[in-house]
């Protein structure tokens, strides 16, 4: 079993609509989960963190964090065309792991 | 704020042919990384530097090395070329928060294609 496990897609969601994108993870170690955003022939960039469990909210976007089920979210609320883009869950505990990312299109 | 910058954008080796990949960062971070990006296999460490002066193996370093020159330098060379080496390759940076967390700027990434 992989570190970090993340559906590729691609996704395909009309505009408006909630978006949610998962990881599961095996490592019980990770304590610090993060979400990369990616747009095509550009670098990742970061767009949340949270340490440990719980939910993280930063304008339209919501982290999820479930370590009991080695588990974690990204919801997207009210999606945007420019919110089409790869994301990659990365996870840290003395070293960072990501997962392959998720491409996501929203359909105008 | 130019955070962290990369050259080349793009290069077309031959096998067996020797490159350097520059890398530099403006926001004083102790760490800095390399990684390749292939389709269906994700961000892959290859070399990284926690500090000046240090530098340790990640998941994939055969065929490079690296040095890390000053504080806002690291650089990878591939020293005879593979067409496996066809990639992209981002260098990234860090510095720990005060949760303990190490967020990871990204540069733009350098395309490689060995032909």
């Amino acid at each position: 079993q992989k570190e970090v496990e993340q559906d590729p897609g691609p996704l395909s969601v009309p505009e408006g609509a909630i978006v949610s994108l998962n990881c599961t993870y095996s490592n019980s170690a990770f304590q610090y989960f993060m979400w990369y955003r990616q747009y095509s022939r550009k670098g990742p960039e970061l767009l949340m963190y949270t340490y440990s469990s719980g939910n993280k909210e930063d304008g339209r976007f919501t982290a999820q964090v479930d370590k009991s089920s080695k588990y974690i979210s990204l919801f997207i609320r009210d999606s945007q065309p420019s919110d089409s883009a790869t994301y990659l869950c990365a996870m840290k505990d003395d070293k960072i792991i990501f997962g392959k990312g998720t491409r996501l299109h929203i359909l105008p | 704020n130019a955070g962290v910058t990369q050259t080349p954008k793009f290069q077309v080796l031959k096998t067996g042919q020797s490159m350097t990949l520059q890398c530099a960062q403006d926001m004083n971070h102790n760490s800095m990384y390399w990684y390749r990006q292939d389709p269906g296999m994700g961000l892959r460490l290859i070399y990284y530097s926690a500090s000046e002066g240090t530098t340790d193996k990640g998941e994939v370093p055969n065929g490079y090395n690296v040095s890390r020159l000053n504080k806002r330098e690291f650089s990878l060379r591939l020293e005879s070329a593979a067409p496996s080496q066809t990639s992209v390759y981002f260098c990234a940076s860090s510095a720990q928060d005060r949760t303990g967390a190490n967020v990871l700027t990204f540069g733009a990434g350098s395309r490689l294609t060995v032909l």
